[in-house]
């Protein structure tokens, strides 16, 4: 199916753990971005991605890791879990007249 | 540094009756404007979108909004407001394509609509 989809939808991992969310669309769009949705705060810009192998921080990266080795993918790991990173994490691409479009998200809990 | 103000937190209208939710941003140039809807649960999608030419935009479900550089707003309107328009609604800058800004969006902290009967 063509679009963009996040996998896992839900995930609840402990403090200190490795979590990776996985991010794939089917457009070829050369940018996808990450963003972090918390009441109150709307959605902030983690990682962005111009095309593979590039890769710069958003607005809230620390804590963070991203890849891009295919323009498909956009992987982001957490390296060791948080509370405050407790959160639903949107992934979106974009296309070449800036509308971005989003994943249906993950909503990741932090024990 | 660009960014977005929506001064309602949450907004209660009757069904049939008519909405406007307030957008202000502050951008160096000419801006490229966007409102999402997004239903409980769900990702956001996008209702219109502003890059240049007529300040009056159309968009899905019956809204529009209208640009005015001069106010720096991008209020989105409905003449009359169903049910099923209950959501949180956000609005968002960015820069277009090309240079370095990478199309980054801004968003506002959101405006959650309820609709009663």
């Amino acid at each position: 199916d063509a679009g963009i989809t996040q996998s896992p939808r839900y995930k609840i991992t402990e403090t200190g753990r490795q979590v990776t969310l996985m991010c794939h669309q089917t457009w070829s769009h050369s940018y996808m971005f990450w963003y972090r949705q918390d009441l109150g705060h709307g959605l902030r810009l983690i990682y962005y991605s111009a095309a593979a192998d590039i890769t710069d921080k958003g607005e809230v990266p620390d804590g963070y890791v991203v890849s891009r080795s295919k323009t498909e993918n956009f992987p982001l790991t957490l390296e060791s879990a948080t509370r405050s990173q407790t959160s639903v994490y949107f992934c979106a691409s974009r296309d070449q007249t800036s509308e971005q479009f989003f994943g249906p998200g993950t909503r990741l809990t932090v024990l | 540094a660009q960014s977005v103000t929506q001064p309602d937190i949450h907004i209660t209208v009757s069904e049939g009756a008519s909405l406007e939710l307030r957008c202000n941003y502050s951008y160096g140039a000419t801006p490229y404007l966007f409102w999402y809807v997004q239903s409980p649960g769900q990702g956001l999608q996008l209702l219109l979108k502003y890059f240049s030419g007529d300040t009056l935009v159309q968009g899905i479900k019956g809204f529009e909004a209208e640009f005015k550089r001069s106010q720096s707003s991008f209020n989105l309107r409905k003449p009359s407001v169903h049910w099923s328009d209950a959501a949180e609604y956000f609005c968002a800058v960015g820069a277009g394509a090309g240079g370095t800004s990478y199309g980054k969006l801004t968003f506002g902290q959101g405006t959650i609509l309820t609709v009663h009967p």
